[in-house]
């Protein structure tokens, strides 16, 4: 197991363009979060799984954005009708369940970048 | 809500210095969790450290500690003889200790470390 990853690590769409992004957790990990992180700021957060029910969204999540984790598996997020405001990186980050502890590790991703234009 | 703040944007000193990031937050929960995170140049984020606010002990892994004041709500990062790989991005990060576990990450501060 290699770890979090996400596809594609780069993005360009153009304004109004739908896109995409895809990101595979660490296997057996239960919980799964997407973060948004725009240049020069901290990642923040925009919604949770638990294996594949969403759980908690962001007031950030506007209804351009929705987020699947089928089969509680891979998970994708799309954003419809991009605009220029959407430009960042998005994260995903796995933590397997707590198996009685109060606490899991998260492990990110590399990250997807996107650039609307 | 909970609030975390980084009040130092960028940060620079030479190889082996010693280096102290800053954090401070803001919470009314009485258990949680605090975290360094570094993310390197065009590379993901990982752990540095974690301490749990029930714990007085501050947490220590190898070159790097925290002083955790919890009544000040203050938690900042000593790097001791800091190394060129240490350059990064360091976030402060909050977590409460139920619900989704969501992280609150401070605004990030720059680091880099100068030959």
């Amino acid at each position: 197991d290699t770890g979090v990853s996400q596809d594609p690590r780069h993005k360009i769409t153009k304004r109004g363009q739908n896109v995409t992004f895809r990101c595979d957790p660490i296997s057996e990990h239960n919980r799964l979060y997407w973060y948004r992180q725009t240049l020069g700021q901290g990642p923040e957060f925009l919604t949770y799984f638990q294996n594949e029910a969403q759980l908690e969204k962001s007031r950030l999540l506007s209804d351009r954005f929705s987020a699947e984790r089928p089969k509680g598996s891979f998970s994708t997020l799309e954003i419809q009708r991009t605009e220029q405001g959407d430009s960042a990186m998005y994260l995903c980050a796995s933590s397997p369940t707590g198996q009685g502890t109060a606490y899991d590790e998260q492990y990110f991703g590399p990250g997807t970048r996107l650039t609307v234009t | 809500a909970q609030t975390v703040t980084q009040s130092q944007p960028e940060m620079s000193v030479q190889e082996a210095e010693t280096v102290t990031l800053s954090c401070t937050y803001d919470t009314s929960e009485s258990n949680y969790y605090l975290f360094w995170y570094k993310q390197p140049p065009s590379r993901q984020m990982i752990l540095v450290i974690r301490q749990e606010a029930y714990k007085q002990q501050n947490a220590t892994e190898n070159r790097f500690s925290v002083n955790f004041q919890k009544a000040a709500k203050s938690f900042s990062l000593k790097i001791s003889d800091s190394q060129l790989g240490d350059t990064a991005m360091y976030f402060c990060a909050f977590m409460k200790t139920r619900g989704a576990q969501k992280l609150v990450f401070g605004q990030g501060t720059r680091l880099t470390i100068n030959p």
